[in-house]
């Protein structure tokens, strides 16, 4: 199994659906993130969480909301699915250091 | 954490040595350069990093300039299974900031 994995691989949903990204980790860390990425640009932060009790904003955090419901999983949804939030969406997971990111495989989102 | 600068793009021919620049002339003593890529649309995968001496592991070595102001990622025998985004980032090691990824610059390796 995958140290972090992403569910759904694909999804395709419409405007104004509310929609939930799932995120879980086998790492063992405590630290949890989501990015998106766009085409032709580079990964955006979107949420992070230290521990549990602990949920940050990102850099591009409207629209979005997340839950940290144990240690392994971090979620994160969007209350009204809008087209511009097409893209792909990346959880990862850390220990302190800045060489200990593990990645999912990604969830391709379309807002139709 | 200190800013990058990076070419958008480079081109590199199948089996020779592949070097990959980054400018991070505002970093700071304890700040360590970290070098990640990801292939076409897969998650970022970690490469290398360090602080003030030249790395090298299985995958790559890391160059920093003696002033730590710039820095070279080599891939001294690079494959097609090289072409992706590499992404120079600068950051204290455990800050507890999250990676800033920026654009990175995309390796196309040519047969």
């Amino acid at each position: 199994d995958a140290d972090v994995t992403q569910t759904p691989r694909n999804r395709i949903t419409k405007t104004g659906k509310r929609i939930m990204l799932e995120c879980s980790q086998t790492k063992g860390h405590d630290r949890m993130y989501w990015y998106r990425q766009d085409p032709g640009l580079g990964l955006r932060l979107i949420y992070y969480s230290f521990d549990v009790k602990d949920i940050n904003k990102g850099e591009i955090s409207d629209g979005y909301s997340v839950s940290r419901q144990a240690q392994a999983k971090f979620s994160l949804s969007l209350e009204s699915a809008i087209p511009n939030q097409t893209a792909l969406y990346f959880c990862a997971t850390s220990d302190l250091t800045g060489a200990g990111y593990t990645f999912g495989s990604g969830t391709r989102l379309t807002v139709v | 954490d200190a800013k990058t600068t990076q070419p958008p793009s480079m081109d590199c021919a199948e089996g020779r040595a592949a070097n990959l620049p980054c400018n991070h002339s505002t970093i700071s003593g304890n700040e360590y350069v970290y070098w990640y890529r990801q292939i076409h649309s897969q998650g970022p995968q970690y490469i290398i990093h360090g602080l003030k001496n030249n790395e090298t592991n299985e995958m790559a070595s890391l160059i920093i300039t003696e002033d730590r102001k710039s820095s070279t990622l080599i891939l001294p025998h690079a494959t097609l299974r090289d072409t992706a985004v590499y992404y120079c980032i600068v950051r204290v090691s455990n800050s507890g900031y999250a990676l800033n990824f920026g654009k990175g610059t995309s390796l196309l390796v040519t047969p």
